[in-house]
């Protein structure tokens, strides 16, 4: 089975903090993918990158960068956190080629 | 761009009820359809999928069938009990460079 890890489940940081968090699949995908989950808007992609040190824009990458130097790695960085990235960030990979995502359990950021 | 477009919930149902969630989407050519399911806490899960029109995809009890006439690909379920109790995301895939397009999910509670 694909095994996609997120590095906390839970996390709360303070306003203008640098956030990391970090995603590794197990399965040499080579796509992956960062989303927010926010009540009544689904996912909204962040990132995604196709292979180690690609990266592409989302439809809402403001307020966010990501960094992929292994290929099982994907990190998402919020250069400084504010309120309004309160939210659930959900983490994905999928083999190239394939629209197929498998999901790590997401990390509840609060920003106070 | 493409789109997909989920019946809003909460969606609240007696055990062994009847259940339809209705999704339609927009887009061009041919794309993959899947829909995927999150339960409390989790991350999302593939719950199906089909890529060509007239496709059924299946599992676990729930269907839905690729209606390239109508645009939709609606999730039914003859007999829901407590544990179906979760999140349902409707989403399209094969014009969008490897993304996938998610509705904005339906909240299903199913009461004993």
């Amino acid at each position: 089975d694909v095994k996609v890890t997120q590095s906390s489940r839970y996390l709360v940081k303070r306003t203008g903090e640098k956030v990391f968090l970090e995603c590794v699949q197990d399965m040499d995908h080579e796509n992956m993918f960062w989303y927010r989950q926010d009540p009544g808007l689904g996912l909204r992609l962040i990132y995604f990158s196709y292979d180690v040190k690609m990266k592409e824009k989302g439809d809402i990458p403001e307020g966010y960068s990501v960094s992929r130097e292994k290929k099982e790695r994907f990190s998402l960085i919020l250069e400084s956190a504010s309120t309004n990235q309160t939210s659930m960030y959900l983490c994905a990979s999928t083999i190239g080629g394939s629209y197929e995502q498998y999901f790590g359990p997401g990390t509840r950021l609060t920003v106070t | 761009g493409d789109s997909v477009t989920q019946m809003e919930g909460p969606v609240t149902l007696s055990e062994e009820a009847f259940l339809t969630i209705n999704c339609t989407y927009t887009a061009t050519g041919y794309p993959s359809l899947f829909w995927y399911v999150q339960y409390p806490g989790e991350g999302l899960q593939l719950l199906l999928k089909a890529t060509k029109a007239d496709d059924k995809g299946s599992n676990k009890g729930f269907e839905a069938t690729y209606r390239k006439e109508t645009t939709s690909f609606h999730l039914e379920k003859g007999s829901v009990q407590v544990s179906d109790s979760a999140v349902y995301f409707c989403a399209t895939g094969g014009n969008q460079g490897g993304k996938l397009i998610f509705g904005q999910g339906t909240e299903l509670s199913v009461k004993p």
